[in-house]
C-alpha cells in the first residue's frame, strides 16, 4: 500500500518562500508509470491542483500559479518537494501531495495533508 | 479550465437512507470523473474511478453514474462510518480540478 506523508513548516512569513516535502512509502517515486502531484485547500474552500512531476524530472504547473512554483523530485530519497515564492495570506491552505495515473484516470492516492500559514 | 459544480454543499442522513451527490461539469468530460472520501486528519481515499467503477476495496453501498457534464454519488443504505467530506475530480483536460465538496453528516 502507497503512502504519501508531506512536511515541512507549518508557519511561512509573507513574501518568503514555502518549501514542503513528500515522502513516498510502499512504493518506488521512480514507477515510470505516475506523476507525484500537490494540490491545496484554503480553509472554507475548494481543492485547487498546483502541479506535478514525473520521475524524469518533466514538470506540469497550474497556469494560476506557474510563476512562483517549482516542483522537484529526488529518487534516491523516494521524495518529491514543493517551492512556492512570494507567499501571501492568500496561501494559507492545507497542502496535500498525491499520486496520479501517468496515462489519465487521475489521482489514486493522497496524503493526510499538512496545514501552512502564511503570517509574520 | 473545467468548473465542476458539486452540491449540495452539506447533508444530513440518517443510518439506512440512499443519498446522492451531484457534480456538474462545464465542459464535456465524457467519463473523466472521480470521487473521493475524506475524514478529518486522514488521506482521502478514492472509491469511484472513470464516474462508475468502483475502486476494489470499496463498499457495494457505493456507485457512480453519469456522462458528459453531469455526475452522481449514491450511497445506498448509508452508515455510521460514511459521515465524511466527499469530492469530485475531474482528469479529462488540463489542469484537474474539483467539485466545491460535500460534508455528509449521520444523525
Amino acid at each position: 500500500q502507497v503512502q504519501l506523508q508531506e512536511s515541512g513548516p507549518g508557519l511561512v512569513k509573507p513574501s518568503q518562500t514555502l518549501s514542503l516535502t513528500c515522502t513516498v512509502s510502499g512504493g518506488s517515486i521512480s514507477s515510470g508509470s505516475y506523476y507525484w502531484s500537490w494540490i491545496r485547500q484554503p480553509a472554507g474552500k475548494g481543492l485547487e491542483w498546483i502541479g506535478r512531476i514525473y520521475t524524469s524530472g518533466s514538470t506540469n504547473y497550474n497556469p494560476s500559479l506557474k510563476s512562483r512554483v517549482t516542483i522537484s523530485v529526488d529518487t534516491s530519497k523516494n521524495q518529491f518537494s514543493l517551492k512556492l515564492s512570494s507567499v501571501t495570506a492568500a496561501d494559507t491552505a492545507v497542502y496535500y501531495c498525491a499520486r496520479e495515473y501517468y496515462y489519465g484516470s487521475g489521482v489514486d492516492y493522497w496524503g493526510q495533508g499538512t496545514l501552512v500559514t502564511v503570517s509574520s | 479550465e473545467t468548473t465542476l459544480t458539486q452540491s449540495p454543499a452539506f447533508m444530513s442522513a440518517t443510518p439506512g437512507d440512499k443519498v446522492n451527490i451531484s457534480c456538474k461539469a462545464s465542459q464535456d468530460i465524457d467519463d473523466d470523473m472521480n470521487w473521493y472520501q475524506q475524514k478529518p486528519g486522514e488521506a482521502a481515499i478514492f472509491i469511484i474511478q472513470e464516474a462508475t467503477t468502483l475502486v476494489p476495496g470499496i463498499p457495494p453501498r457505493f456507485s457512480g453514474s453519469g456522462y458528459g457534464t453531469d455526475f452522481t454519488l449514491t450511497i445506498n443504505n448509508i452508515e455510521s462510518e460514511d459521515a465524511a467530506y466527499y469530492f469530485c475530480l475531474q482528469h479529462d483536460n488540463f489542469p484537474l480540478t474539483f467539485g466545491g465538496g460535500t460534508k455528509v453528516e449521520i444523525k
